[in-house]
C-alpha cells in the first residue's frame, strides 16, 4: 500500500513568488493534515480536511496561505505570496476515519530567498 | 504557557542505559496521548499511542498521569538505532498538538 506523498520534496523560490504543494494521502483515508516546522521550533498544526471540507483551519498563518482538497483525494496548499518566514519544512499526514493514528509524508523543504 | 512541553535534551546515553522523558500538558480535556519519533530529516513515525493503565512494547514502556498532567516515556537497554528525536503529540478531539521533541544520542 502507497503511503502519503508530498510533493515537491524541496522548492526553493525567491520572496514574492508563489508555490503550491501537493500531498497524496494514503487512499481511503478521509482525514487530511498539514503541518509545519520551522527551523527550531515544534510542528506546528495548519489545518485540517475531513474529505472535501475544512474541518479545523485556525493554524493558517494568515490569508497568504490556501488550502484545497477538491473531491477528498489530494490537497494542495498554496502560499502567494512567499515571504522569508514562510520557510521550513511543510508535512502532510492522513488518518483513516475513527482513527487517531497519523501517518506522515516524508515532508517538503520550502526555502524562501 | 505552552500546551506541550519537553526537555529538549540533548539526552546523550551510552548503549544499554535506561532512559526517561517527560511531557507535561496543559490542556485538561486532552483525549488522547502518543509518541511520535522523528529521525533527522525524516517524518514523525508512530513509536507507541499511551494509555491511561501504562503500556510496554517490547522495551519501551509510556506512562500517563492524567491528575498530574504528563506522560513518560522509559526506554530500556538503549539501542544505537533509538537515537532520534521523540515527540509528545497529544490529541484534543480531531486535533494533534506536538510537542517540540527530546533529542536522544545512544552513544557506543
Amino acid at each position: 500500500e502507497a503511503g502519503v506523498t508530498q510533493f515537491p520534496s524541496h522548492s526553493v523560490i525567491e520572496k514574492g513568488q508563489t508555490v503550491t504543494l501537493r500531498c497524496d494521502p494514503i487512499s481511503g483515508h478521509d482525514n487530511l493534515y498539514w503541518y509545519r516546522r520551522v527551523m527550531g521550533k515544534e510542528i506546528k498544526f495548519l489545518l485540517h480536511f475531513v474529505k472535501e471540507s475544512k474541518q479545523d483551519e485556525s493554524g493558517m498563518p494568515n490569508n497568504r496561505f490556501l488550502a484545497e482538497r477538491t473531491g477528498g483525494t489530494y490537497s494542495t496548499l498554496k502560499v502567494q505570496p512567499a515571504e522569508l518566514e514562510d520557510s521550513g519544512v511543510y508535512f502532510c499526514a492522513s488518518s483513516p476515519q475513527g482513527n487517531e493514528k497519523l501517518f506522515f509524508g516524508s515532508g517538503t523543504q520550502l526555502s524562501v530567498l | 504557557r505552552k500546551e506541550v512541553e519537553q526537555d529538549p535534551g540533548p539526552f546523550n546515553v551510552p548503549e544499554g542505559a535506561t532512559v526517561a522523558f517527560n511531557c507535561t500538558y496543559s490542556n485538561s480535556a486532552s483525549q488522547s496521548f502518543f509518541w511520535y519519533r522523528q529521525d533527522c530529516r525524516k517524518e514523525p513515525k508512530l513509536l507507541m499511542s499511551v494509555y491511561s493503565s501504562g503500556n510496554e512494547d517490547g522495551r519501551f514502556t509510556a506512562q500517563l498521569n492524567r491528575a498530574s498532567q504528563y506522560i513518560s516515556l522509559l526506554i530500556r537497554d538503549s539501542k544505537l538505532s533509538d537515537s532520534a528525536t521523540y515527540l509528545c503529540v497529544i490529541n484534543y478531539g480531531q486535533n494533534f498538538v506536538f510537542g517540540p521533541g527530546t533529542r536522544l544520542s545512544v552513544l557506543p
